[in-house]
């Protein structure tokens, strides 16, 4: 166990819905990384939020948007949802704002029908 | 840009018999590098790490060291276990515009047979 939560574990919806998926760090760590991993495109890097503030940006659609909150847990909101968005979505925290050392979550599966 | 080559999977051996996955690594500089273990139903767990040219990175029993003239991170281990199956991930820390970021290769699964 990371310590690291997400939920929830499992997600299936349709083409054009929006879904928020929720990620609670370690206790005390200060940033949140989000990741999609699809059997296409691997695992992907999405974003970075450190302490309440975007930190780092990969290859996150425009449709996607995540934030963090005051007590350091974060959402990635995903929306017009589409069949390519079926994957695994993991969150992972760190202390700091280095990547050396992150501890990731179980994910949570999206199911796009 | 930065990227990860892994061998392609997946890879099956017998208890107790020698495992190599290779990794290959393309980059600006010397990157940090990371090899990531996937259980079945289970998020990413660092396994190692090497933060520069030499180093050896080590931890239940694989090894892996960082070549800077070959760009190469390959993890061994000497005699496998049921265990150790799982998705293996090598990764680099890239530098991009002033933050860092992972980046993975496609990952490459192994099962290891009684």
């Amino acid at each position: 166990d990371s310590g690291v939560t997400q939920t929830p574990k499992h997600l299936i919806t349709a083409t054009g819905q929006r879904v928020t998926l929720r990620c609670s760090p370690r206790s005390g760590d200060l940033s949140v990384y989000w990741y999609q991993q699809s059997l296409d495109q691997g695992l992907q890097f999405l974003i970075q939020y450190y302490n309440g503030e975007e930190r780092a940006k990969g290859n996150i659609l425009e449709r996607f948007s995540a934030q963090q909150f005051p007590d350091l847990h974060s959402e990635l909101n995903l929306s017009s949802l589409e069949l390519g968005d079926s994957a695994l979505y993991f969150c992972a925290s760190s202390p700091t704002g280095s990547t050396d050392t992150q501890y990731f979550g179980p994910g949570t599966r999206l199911t796009v029908l | 840009g930065d990227s990860v080559t892994q061998m392609e999977g997946p890879v099956t051996l017998s208890e107790e018999a020698f495992l190599t996955i290779n990794c290959t690594y393309t980059a600006t500089g010397y990157p940090s590098l990371f090899w990531y273990v996937q259980y079945p139903g289970e998020g990413l767990q660092l396994l190692l790490k090497a933060t520069k040219a030499d180093d050896k990175g080590s931890n239940k029993g694989f090894e892996a060291t960082y070549r800077k003239e070959t760009t190469s991170f390959h993890l061994e281990k000497g005699s496998v276990q049921v265990s150790d199956s799982a998705v293996y991930f090598c990764a680099l820390k890239a530098l991009q515009g002033g933050s860092e970021k992972l980046v993975f290769g496609k990952g490459t699964k192994l099962t290891v047979n009684p």
